[in-house]
């Protein structure tokens, strides 16, 4: 079974500084995609970026980064230069393998309520 | 862009009483996912479908629910006789393709309120 932690339910960060939401995984699959989702206040969830299992490089998308340790099971975002429209929840998401036909849920953390301060 | 749309936004119903809860997936999407968030909770999986038919579900999903595809754009979830602890976010999610790096494309949700 898949199980995603993420240990800060709240974080606080002053605009225009960096800031790291941590994300926990265990799995015993050798192949796996890891997924960070952004809720706005409103309620949507917002897809912001991914990192393959078998990925080399730690996945970037504009001021979103990921800092994937495989050995240590952990996939952290980092929000770079942060932004008062970045308060929201955050949730980090696990797909293990699945064939064609498996659906491949994803299983969600409990989320990481980040503010920004002006 | 192509977005998922769930309708309606907010559905209010009486314990006991049958709500179906509808979504329009991104036209060219294979898979397709039904989620729901309890107030201030984790979101969790309810079922997904594929091709016609459900292709996974979890422990959630029992004989109280069901979901349907149509006429080919549309995406049902069914709640046989709702109870309290049903009250929820319902997501409905759609996917393009079985690429492990392909993400689920989310609606804005239906919250669902039994009273």
């Amino acid at each position: 079974a898949q199980k995603i932690t993420q240990t800060q339910p709240g974080m606080f960060v002053q605009e225009k500084e960096a800031v790291t939401l941590d994300c926990t995984y265990d799995t015993s699959d050798q192949s796996y995609g890891l997924f960070w989702y952004k809720q706005p206040s409103s309620g949507e969830m917002i897809f912001l970026i991914y990192q393959g299992s078998y990925d080399e490089q730690n996945a970037t998308e504009g001021r979103y980064s990921l800092n994937f340790q495989k050995a240590r099971k952990s996939a952290n975002l980092v929000i770079s230069a942060s932004q008062l429209g970045d308060s929201a929840m955050y949730f980090c998401a696990m797909r293990g393998p699945g064939g064609e036909t498996s659906g491949s849920r994803l299983t969600f953390g409990e989320g990481t309520q980040l503010t920004v301060n002006p | 862009e192509p977005e998922v749309t769930q309708t309606p936004s907010h559905q209010v119903t009486q314990m006991g009483q049958e709500v179906i809860l509808r979504c329009v997936p991104i036209s060219n999407h294979l898979y397709f996912y039904w989620y729901r968030q309890i107030l201030g909770q984790k979101v969790e999986f309810l079922v997904s479908f594929y091709n016609n038919e459900i292709s996974e579900k979890s422990e959630i999903f029992d004989d109280q629910f069901s979901v349907e595809r149509p006429d080919g754009s549309n995406f049902t979830l069914k709640i046989r006789s709702t109870k309290l602890e049903d009250s929820a976010m319902y997501f409905c999610a759609s996917r393009a393709d079985s690429w492990n790096n392909s993400p689920l494309h989310f609606g804005n949700g239906t919250r669902l309120t039994v009273t």
